[in-house]
């Protein structure tokens, strides 16, 4: 069965510096989409980044970047140069190709953005 | 183009009512996901519907239901409603066109507290 593990409950980071959220997972399918997505406090799920099992380069969107290690099972989100907005709960979550529309989410790192 | 939209954003029963929420999708999306957010069980898949059609479930009881209309809006009904089914919930649409790659994107949410 697929499983997703963040084991940050809590990151404190000072303004402007760059910061890395971890993400393992576990799945037997060979083919599988991994994201991450942003919630504020608002409640909104917001999509960030995605990166594919087969995909060779790691995904990256302006300031959001993803370490993908295949071989580790790791899919860490890597956001640079933080900023005050940034602060809220990011979620990893994985879909298997025969798993339909589900997504599989860690627990969560919620992160604090430091003025 | 408009985004995925949730109604009504709040709501609060009480036990052994039944409620019921709608989701509209991002136009031209005809996958709608219903996901169940606690702060004991996290993030977890109740079910998806596809052109009308129910495809995957996810492991919750009966009295979880959904439908889809012929224009892709969902609605998902709670009858009997206990305590534990306080929650956020979430709705999210995507084309269901490319796999595991797809992108899911979700609504802000209907927060539903039951006394």
């Amino acid at each position: 069965a697929q499983k997703i593990t963040q084991t940050q409950p809590g990151m404190f980071v000072q303004e402007k510096e760059a910061v890395t959220l971890d993400c393992t997972y576990d799945t037997s399918d060979p083919s599988y989409g991994l994201f991450w997505y942003k919630q504020p406090s608002s409640g909104e799920m917001i999509f960030l980044i995605y990166q594919g099992s087969y995909d060779q380069q790691n995904a990256t969107e302006g300031r959001y970047s993803l370490n993908f290690q295949k071989a580790r099972k790791s899919a860490n989100l890597v956001i640079s140069a933080s900023q005050l907005g940034d602060s809220a709960m990011y979620f990893c979550a994985m879909r298997e190709i025969q798993g339909a529309q589900k997504l599989v989410f860690g627990q969560g790192t919620r992160l604090t953005i430091n003025p | 183009k408009a985004g995925v939209t949730q109604t009504p954003r709040y709501l609060i029963k009480t036990r052994g009512q039944q409620v019921t929420l709608s989701c509209s999708p991002i136009s031209g999306h005809r996958s709608v996901s219903w996901y169940q957010q606690t702060p004991g069980q996290g993030l977890q898949f109740l079910f998806e519907y596809f052109s009308e059609t129910q495809r995957n479930k996810g492991n919750f009881p009966g009295r979880f239901s959904g439908r889809q209309f012929s224009n892709s809006r969902s609605e998902m009904n709670v009858s009997t409603l206990e305590l534990g089914d306080s929650a956020l919930y979430l709705c999210a649409s995507s084309s269901r066109t490319s796999g595991a790659q797809e992108t899911q994107y979700f609504g802000p949410g209907t927060r539903l507290l039951v006394l």
